[in-house]
């Protein structure tokens, strides 16, 4: 699977849109974008995912550049229970299996 | 629907011993695929199973073992501990088709000491 990189941190003023970037500059064409976060002590929270078109959910909006080379997860309007490390995973899709590859994540942190 | 439940939540054992964890996936889910998560590796891949067969491995030496059963419900084991094995154990399950998601259950942390 294609590497991802993301700002190790950052922060958002609470109620605030919380945009997180994403580089995938090496992705092919059948592998989709995933995003995940995990709040401390917990186990990973599947976000979105998409593969060429944006996707809008009740979490998040994920956004995906026309080349795929890069995306952005947008949290809309912030809160504290949003702090935790979100995680840009690229995957191919069909019966290849779960191997996700885990990168460090950004740690968003949201500030009252 | 109930999510994925890992048990037991905490464990301490002693270097040498061996240790069992389990899974059970969201229903309908026939993929469970396991993670291990330190401090200084972050999330790493352990094993995938499908149909009670294990598909896809990671780099984790022998020690580390796995089984599925026909109710989809998964168990790792880990033998001869050592202090390294200290680490969260995550299990995930998905459908296996298309780009079904996984989803994580929250762990199982094991303190080797």
């Amino acid at each position: 699977d294609a590497k991802t990189t993301q700002p190790p941190s950052m922060d958002c003023a609470e109620g605030r849109a919380a945009n997180l970037p994403c580089n995938h500059s090496t992705i092919s064409g059948n592998e989709y974008v995933y995003w995940y976060r995990q709040i401390h002590s917990q186990g990973p929270q599947y976000i979105i995912h998409g593969l060429k078109n944006n996707e809008t959910n009740e979490m998040a909006s994920l956004i995906i550049t026309e080349d795929r080379k890069s995306s952005t997860l947008i949290l809309p309007h912030a809160t504290l229970r949003d702090t935790a490390v979100y995680y840009c995973i690229v995957r191919v899709s069909g019966n290849a299996g779960n191997m996700l590859t885990f990168g460090g994540g950004t740690r968003l942190m949201v500030k009252p | 629907k109930a999510g994925v439940t890992q048990t037991p939540r905490y464990l301490i054992k002693t270097r040498g011993q061996q240790v069992t964890l389990s899974c059970s996936p969201i229903s309908g889910h026939r993929s469970v695929s396991w993670y291990q998560q330190t401090p200084g590796q972050g999330l790493q891949f352990l094993f995938e199973y499908f149909s009670e067969t294990q598909r896809n491995k990671g780099n984790f030496p022998g020690r580390f073992s796995g089984r599925q059963f026909s109710n989809s419900r998964s168990e790792m084991n880990v033998s001869t501990l050592e202090l390294g094995d200290s680490a969260l154990y995550l299990c995930a399950s998905s459908l296996w088709q298309g780009d079904s998601p996984l989803h994580f259950g929250n762990g199982t942390r094991l303190t080797v000491t």
